[in-house]
């Protein structure tokens, strides 16, 4: 069974601060990661693709894969009141589909 | 039009009801899928297709009945619901398999009563 593990949260830091969101997964045949972002209510929004171990950053944004650890994750710097939601993260494993993780809420506070 | 549209956005229907929710793409891919997010849960994959083909069928209830007519149109009929079955059900749709970044639609809100 194929899983990607989050922890719910929520996971509470000062708006200026660095979050930091983890995800691990199960099966070492994974290809690529992605991290949703997903307000309360709304539809997940991609903000983050990770295909190759490292790290990749995109703005505040930045994505780390370790395919030896099995574990992926992202840092959200300079953490704004506007990035409180949940984050999904979700691996593709030489499937048809991605397999989500339960989702960790973040909650930025002034 | 852009990327993913769903419609209805809300839709409130009795269990005898039937009816389709709806979903478009307009971003030139080739595989679409169906998910389900009830309150507190994770989502759901309900079905996938690729070029028109349904490749996953993730041990759906018959009451939920997917139809995916070309590669930029995705349907789901409803009949006879349970309460149950009140969620955010989201449309997804990816260049091509599961390997690839799907992107969402804005979801459709059941309730049924």
């Amino acid at each position: 069974q194929k899983e990607v593990e989050q922890n719910s949260g929520p996971l509470s830091v000062p708006e200026g601060a660095i979050a930091s969101l983890n995800c691990t997964y199960s099966d070492r045949g994974s290809q690529s990661f992605f991290w949703y972002r997903q307000y309360s209510g709304k539809s997940p929004e991609l903000i983050m693709s990770i295909y190759s171990n490292g790290d990749k950053e995109d703005g505040r944004f930045t994505a780390q894969l370790n395919k030896a650890s099995q574990y992926v994750s992202l840092l959200i710097r300079d953490s704004q009141p506007s990035d409180s939601a949940t984050y999904l993260c979700a691996g593709a494993f030489n499937t048809d589909k991605l397999i989500f993780g339960t989702g960790t809420r973040l909650q930025v506070f002034p | 039009e852009t990327g993913v549209t769903q419609t209805p956005r809300h839709l409130v229907m009795g269990m005898t009801n039937k009816k389709s929710l709806k979903c478009e793409q307009h971003l030139g891919h080739n595989a679409m899928y169906w998910y389900k997010q009830s309150a507190k849960k994770p989502l759901e994959l309900m079905f996938v297709y690729n070029f028109k083909e349904q490749t996953e069928n993730n041990s759906v209830p018959s009451r939920f009945s997917p139809e995916c007519p070309n590669s930029s149109h995705l349907f789901l009929h409803l009949h006879t619901l349970q309460p149950e079955d009140s969620a955010l059900y989201l449309c997804a749709s990816s260049q091509s398999g599961g390997r690839d970044e799907q992107y969402f639609g804005p979801g459709t809100r059941l309730t049924v009563t």
